[in-house]
């Protein structure tokens, strides 16, 4: 089992709608969360973090963290088509840092 | 501020070859990482760097060397490139000394690429 999973892609949305990425991990003892995006050719930036439980919202992106579950999903509420990207997720455990493979998403106009 | 710098963008290696990845950071973080993206495998943490002086192996650490030079610097080494080597690598640097302790900010990688 890898440690961090996501669901591959390529996710399409519509431009106005609402994306959701999911993504799960293995370690139980998790501490922190991390939404990475990459564009085509780019490096990856930060656009969200999350440390606890609940809900966390910037602008039209939303994370959301289930430590039961060991889920973290985010997001992208009135997707546009600059919200084309690969969506990177990464877990904190107990000693390192890991990533998963990314989601894809293609917001077409 | 420049963040992190990488050089360099591209290189092309024949089997055997050897060559050092730079990289740089002005934001006086702690942490230095050297990461691999291959498709569909993610990024793989090569080493890292947790302060200067001390290095650590990630995840797939064989064919490479590393040098945490000073804080700002920190280079990656393939002594006798492969063409399992063929990949993008990105440097990142981070203010906390542990791994994920604080977000990466990313170099803008090195496309190489080993026939």
């Amino acid at each position: 089992q890898k440690e961090v999973e996501q669901n591959s892609g390529p996710l399409s949305v519509p431009e106005g709608a609402i994306a959701s990425l999911n993504c799960t991990y293995s370690d139980r003892g998790s501490q922190s969360f991390f939404w990475y995006r990459q564009y085509s050719g780019k490096s990856p930036e930060l656009i969200m973090s999350i440390y606890s439980n609940g809900d966390k919202e910037d602008g039209r992106f939303t994370a959301q963290l289930n430590k039961a579950s060991q889920y973290v999903s985010l997001l992208i509420r009135d997707s546009q088509p600059s919200d084309s990207a690969t969506y990177l997720c990464a877990v904190k455990g107990d000693y390192k840092l890991s990533f998963g493979a990314g989601t894809t998403v293609t917001v077409r106009a | 501020n420049a963040g992190v710098t990488q050089t360099p963008k591209f290189q092309v290696l024949k089997t055997g070859q050897s060559m050092t990845l730079q990289c740089a950071q002005d934001m006086n973080h702690n942490s230095m990482y050297w990461y691999r993206q291959d498709p569909g495998m993610g990024l793989r943490l090569i080493y890292y760097s947790a302060s200067e002086g001390t290095t650590d192996k990630g995840e797939v650490p064989n064919g490479y060397n590393v040098s945490r030079l000073n804080k700002r610097e920190f280079s990656l080494r393939l002594e006798s490139a492969a063409p399992s080597q063929t990949s993008v690598y990105f440097c990142a640097s981070s203010e906390a000394r542990r791994q994920g302790g604080s977000p990466l900010h990313f170099g803008n990688g090195t496309r190489l690429t080993v026939t």
